[in-house]
């Protein structure tokens, strides 16, 4: 089975900060991976899928990229919102999530 | 619009069995994957399994393969979960999803299950 590492496992920043989350894959994973954000009681929702491709009426500030093992999701200017907990998901050989990015606003 | 509704909660005892539900409206769930995912108190997502309603071929996580049992019903529109043997390691909410193509992403509300005697 392919194991996502996602790191860090908890980040605080500033509103207005960029922020960088990070997601390793234990083997190439062909840019077969996604990105959710999930709040607090909520179900997750889709922020990026295909490595780098905006979902539908997410804010332009989400980015995506990557290839082979390693995968970023970047926030270009942090806002209250986006506290939340981040996963990444691959689905190139079987489906895995990673084990969560949680951000914190400082 | 597409909308998964999920049944109540549940609460089941030790070594019993309960069945979750999940229906779908506005999409034909002959045409995707659904799929389960759950996640416990304070922990993180983890892929259960998904079934393809259109011939009932499912595919499940290597943990679950003796916990889960997916079906759907194509008349009704409604995937369905059935956790046996249940533990209170089973105790945490379960999500259905449609995961399609590309930005094709619906999940359910999720629903809590929860294991005690």
């Amino acid at each position: 089975d392919i194991q996502m590492t996602q790191s860090p496992p908890v980040l605080s920043a500033s509103v207005g900060d960029r922020v960088t989350l990070s997601c390793k894959a234990s083997q190439n994973i062909n840019k077969n991976l996604d990105w959710y954000q999930q709040k607090h009681g909520e179900a997750p929702k889709l922020l990026i899928y295909y490595t780098n491709n905006l979902q539908t009426g997410i804010p332009s500030r989400f980015s995506g990229s990557g290839s082979g093992t390693d995968y970023t999701l970047t926030i270009s200017s942090l806002q209250p919102e986006d506290v939340a907990t981040y996963y990444c998901y691959q689905y190139n050989s079987g489906l895995t999530f990673g084990s969560g990015t949680k951000l914190e606003i400082k | 619009e597409v909308q998964l509704q999920q049944s109540g909660a549940e609460l089941g005892k030790p070594g019993t069995s309960v069945k979750l539900s999940c229906k779908v409206s506005g999409y034909n769930i002959r045409n995707t994957y659904m799929h389960w995912v759950n996640q416990r108190p304070g922990k993180g997502l983890e892929w259960i399994g998904r079934i393809d309603p259109a011939n009932g071929n499912t595919i499940y996580a290597e943990k679950f393969k003796s916990k889960a049992t997916l079906t759907a019903d194509t008349s009704s529109n409604t995937a369905y979960m059935q956790l046996s043997q249940l533990k209170s390691d089973d105790t945490a909410i379960y999500f259905c999803a449609i995961r399609g193509i590309g930005p094709f992403d619906y999940w359910g509300q999720g629903v809590m299950v929860t294991v005690s005697s």
